[in-house]
């Protein structure tokens, strides 16, 4: 089965900087794409980020261009987002969400619990 | 950037009713769409792809159509489980979520 585990969240304050992890299982990794999709409490889903397998391809939402950096080691199975210059906006449950293809932009299988990223001074 | 307006907010159903969602696209997106549903505290879980295909294991009286930009979702008869919130995603470029459908018990 496939799995997917956030870790990382908490507290932080306004300008402050967290990393996300997201360890994946069950699948071949490095042959799908892979993303970071928040929620704000009470709030809609939005994308933030995607990487492709290799790691060579990567977007971010116009909100956190500059501020955010996904990255992925294949070797161990396993996804990042490095947040900088966190802002109050900021504070989401952060999902990592595994494409349903092995190319192009995608929809989305399979989704770990997430990890809530919380910004307040 | 494409954006995507879901309709209703909310809608009220009774069990064994069929309710529509609609979710309209701001330029064409072929038919590179997707139907989630969201439980309270949980993750988005796929229901539709590719504007009318069901995910294995999704019961049949989930159904989508459309394409362009107008795409709608169908739950026929539904049951109990079904009362959660919907939201459709375009991934034609990036990827871009409509604001979710609340269905509530009537």
């Amino acid at each position: 089965d496939v799995q997917v585990l956030e870790s990382g969240g908490g507290f932080v304050q306004p300008g402050g900087s967290l990393r996300l992890s997201c360890a994946a299982s069950g699948f071949t990794f490095s042959t799908y794409a892979i993303n970071w999709v928040r929620q704000a409490p009470g709030k809609g889903l939005e994308w933030v980020s995607g990487i492709s397998g290799s790691g060579g391809s990567t977007s971010y939402a116009d909100s956190v261009k500059g501020r955010f950096t996904i990255s992925r080691d294949n070797s161990k199975n396993t996804l990042y987002l490095q947040m900088n210059s966190l802002r109050a906006e900021d504070t989401a449950t952060y999902y990592c969400a595994k494409d349903g293809c092995s190319g192009g932009t995608c929809y989305y299988t399979d989704w770990g619990q997430g990890t809530l990223v919380t910004v307040s001074s | 950037d494409i954006q995507m307006t879901q309709s209703p907010p909310t809608l009220s159903a009774s069990v064994g009713e069929t309710v529509t969602i609609t979710c309209r696209a701001s330029q064409s997106i072929s038919s590179w769409l997707a139907w989630y549903q969201q439980k309270p505290g949980k993750a988005p879980n796929l229901l539709i792809y590719k504007a009318s295909s069901l995910e294995s294991g999704v019961p049949s009286r989930f159904s989508g159509s459309g394409s362009g930009t107008e795409f709608t979702l169908t739950i026929s008869s539904l049951q109990p489980d079904d009362f959660a919130t919907y939201y459709c995603q375009q991934y034609n470029s990036y990827s871009t979520f409509g604001q979710g459908t609340k269905v509530e018990i009537k």
